[in-house]
């Protein structure tokens, strides 16, 4: 299975200050058909999860400007550029190139 | 607009076989492109995949719980049942169904999602 390392667990942040999500996978997450099927899913408390991006960098509708997804091969990033109250919650990343999917471990972002 | 809504027993007993079913609605799954994907959360945990089927009957489990987890759809009904057997109380989760679908050149993971289902496996 493909593990995927998120960092770091927990992220305190003061609103309107930047935060940095990492996640790491055991093998590169590019797809046979050319695609990187790496997610972020949003899950604020007592809510089903939300994606965010999809295929590295690409931000669902809806979703504000102020997230953004970047990486490749086995090294990818969460950036949240002004972090706002409404963003607390927990962040997943999830692969679906390699068989069995798999999540990252989550990472809580809280307000300091 | 597509919803997903999951329903089924709140509470279980250990050795029980728990069947969970997915509603939705705004898709139809009759077709390779599209997908139903099974997702469990324990209390305080990550999200943990189980199970996804396609429109064309395509299956896959998670290695896993694949002896234990069975994945079925109804297109007349437009729903999607996930049976587990042998039910432990480390199975204790929130369960959730999401849609996924293939467009263009790429296939879309789980961009809707239901809102959840708690079950408690309990003596």
């Amino acid at each position: 299975d493909v593990v995927m390392t998120q960092s770091p667990l927990s992220l305190p942040v003061t609103l309107g200050q930047p935060a940095s999500i990492s996640c790491r996978s055991s093998q590169g997450l590019v797809h046979s058909d050319g695609n990187t099927y790496l997610n972020w899913f949003q899950q604020r408390p007592g809510r089903s999860p939300r994606r965010l991006i999809y295929n590295v960098s690409n931000r669902d509708s809806g979703v504000p400007d102020r997230f953004s997804g970047s990486g490749s091969g086995t090294d990818f990033t969460l950036k949240i550029s002004r972090v706002e109250a409404e963003d607390v919650g927990v962040y997943y990343c999830m692969q679906g190139t390699h068989w069995p999917l798999t999540f990252g471990g989550g990472t809580k972002v809280e307000i300091k | 607009q597509i919803t997903l809504k999951e329903s089924g027993p709140t509470l279980v007993k250990p050795t029980q076989t728990l069947t969970l079913t997915c509603t939705f609605s705004g898709f139809s799954l009759t077709t390779s492109g599209v997908g139903v994907g099974w997702i469990r959360q324990p209390p305080g945990k990550a999200l943990e995949w189980l199970a996804l089927t396609y429109g064309n009957d395509d299956k896959r489990y998670s290695p896993s719980l694949k002896t234990r987890l069975t994945i079925t759809k109804d297109t007349s009904k437009n729903q999607v049942v996930l049976t587990m057997t042998n039910m432990d109380p480390v199975d204790t989760a929130t369960y959730y169904c999401a849609h996924k679908r293939f467009e263009g050149s790429s296939w879309y993971y789980f961009d809707y999602w239901g809102q959840g289902t708690l079950v408690t496996v309990s003596s």
